[in-house]
């Protein structure tokens, strides 16, 4: 176990095109959260899922965000026509709630967007 | 989440004791108190949290105020890799959400 993977880590992009950032948590963390950050704020909650199952998208999330974990395990963030507002550091965090007890996340190092 | 209120940023003294303060006054009573940290291009990480009691760990001591109004995370023995932001969180939500922090700078 070698804690929450997120891919790519740094992505630059044309405004327009669409990119994809994958994270694979903790194996047995049923819970898997996406977070955005941008320069000098804290990470802002974008969506969680529990198992497959996405329990809720913050209004930071619009339509051109998809968010998905098809089988539980890894999940995957989309962006489509991306926009220069959309740059900032895209993190994944997992969390095992029936071990802790408590919101205790393990964060990815994140996955960096520019937008051009 | 209750609200937390920190000081933007703190100096401290490489191997002495740093003591960051959060006020979190309208937090509930099932509303754990939690302290991340992050470092320079990184996620964050977790520090410690409690509820009532003072809690300690390998990394940090948490003092929670009788009231649970406030409380003191502690780093007994600064180093130069604490330099970070440093979240103070209050919260009993599936989701954390987070403020501005503490920039904690760390110097020789």
């Amino acid at each position: 176990d070698t804690g929450v993977s997120q891919n790519p880590r740094h992505k630059i992009t044309k405004r327009g095109q669409n990119v994809t950032f994958r994270c694979d948590p903790i194996s047995e963390h049923n819970r898997l959260y996406w977070y955005r950050q941008t320069l000098g704020q804290g990470p802002e909650f974008l969506t969680y899922f529990q198992n497959e199952a996405q329990l809720e998208k913050s209004r930071l999330l619009s339509d051109r965000f998809s968010a998905e974990r098809p089988k539980g395990s890894f999940s995957t963030l989309e962006i489509q026509r991306t926009e220069q507002g959309d740059s900032a550091m895209y993190l994944c965090a997992s969390l095992n709630r029936a071990l802790s007890g408590a919101n205790v996340l393990t964060f990815g190092a994140g996955s960096r967007l520019t937008v051009l | 989440d209750a609200k937390t209120t920190q000081p933007t940023s703190m100096d401290c003294a490489e191997g002495r004791a740093a003591n960051l303060p959060c006020n979190h006054s309208t937090i509930s009573g099932n509303e754990y108190v939690y302290w991340y940290r992050q470092i320079h291009s990184q996620g964050p990480q977790y520090i410690i949290h409690g509820l009532k009691n003072n809690e300690t760990n390998e990394m940090a001591s948490l003092i929670i105020t009788e009231d649970r109004k406030s409380s003191t995370l502690i780093l007994p023995h600064a180093t130069l890799r604490d330099t970070a932001v440093y979240y103070c969180i209050a919260n009993n939500d599936y989701k954390l959400s987070f403020g501005a922090g503490t920039t904690v700078t760390v110097r020789a």
